[in-house]
């Protein structure tokens, strides 16, 4: 089965700021990977699908890159509302296997 | 508008069973292939099943394959997973969730219902 990495696991940072996620697929997944984010209580939201494509309705300074086995998601600069749990999901399998989640927490 | 409702949780004895039951309504279940992921208390998102849209072919984790099932009712707008001999660690909010026809990835999402599997 297909297993996915993020780092870091947790990362702290400030209004503003640009943050970026890594996530790694132990084999190439071409460009079949989702970033989620999660926030306490709530049902995970796409936000990226396609590895780099913008779900409607999403902000643009969340943006996703990478294909193969090297992803990273970005969000240009942080707001209040973006502090929360993301995960990646790859669906070039049929196990559509996740990442152990980052969450992002104000520095 | 698409919503997806879960329903069926509680508590059960390990070894027990259990049938959760997503009702979809806002758009037509029949073209679109759907997916079960759950989450254990204070963890992360696991993937636990799929269907394709007309119920014939089915993927499990290995986590829960031989004791859970995953079906679905297109006449009804219901999806279903049946699990049984249940375990502890079975123990996570069960959340349905569609699957875009095109891109794959899981665009909406129910809220989840709490499996608690526990003497």
């Amino acid at each position: 089965d297909i297993q996915m990495t993020q780092s870091p696991s947790t990362l702290s940072a400030s209004v503003g700021d640009r943050v970026t996620i890594t996530c790694r697929a132990s084999q190439s997944i071409s460009s079949w990977l989702a970033w989620y984010q999660q926030k306490p209580g709530k049902a995970p939201k796409v936000l990226i699908y396609k590895a780099s494509s913008l779900e409607s309705g999403v902000p643009s300074r969340f943006s996703g890159s990478g294909s193969g086995t090297e992803f990273t998601l970005t969000i240009s600069s942080l707001q209040p509302d973006d502090f929360a749990t993301y995960y990646c999901q790859q669906y070039n399998s049929y196990s559509r296997a996740f990442g152990q989640g980052t969450t992002v927490e104000i520095k | 508008e698409v919503q997806l409702v879960e329903s069926g949780g509680g508590l059960v004895q390990p070894g027990g069973s259990l049938r959760l039951s997503c009702a979809a309504s806002g758009f037509t279940l029949s073209t679109y292939a759907m997916g079960w992921v759950r989450q254990a208390p204070g963890k992360g998102l696991e993937w636990v099943s799929s269907i394709d849209n007309s119920g014939v072919i089915t993927y499990y984790a290995d986590s829960v394959r031989g004791r859970f099932t995953i079906s679905r009712d297109n006449s009804k707008n219901t999806l279903y997973l049946e699990m049984n001999s249940l375990r502890a660690e079975d123990t996570a909010i069960y959340y349905c969730a569609k699957i875009s026809t095109v891109t794959a990835q899981f665009d909406y999402w129910g809220q989840g219902t709490l499996v608690t599997v526990s003497p």
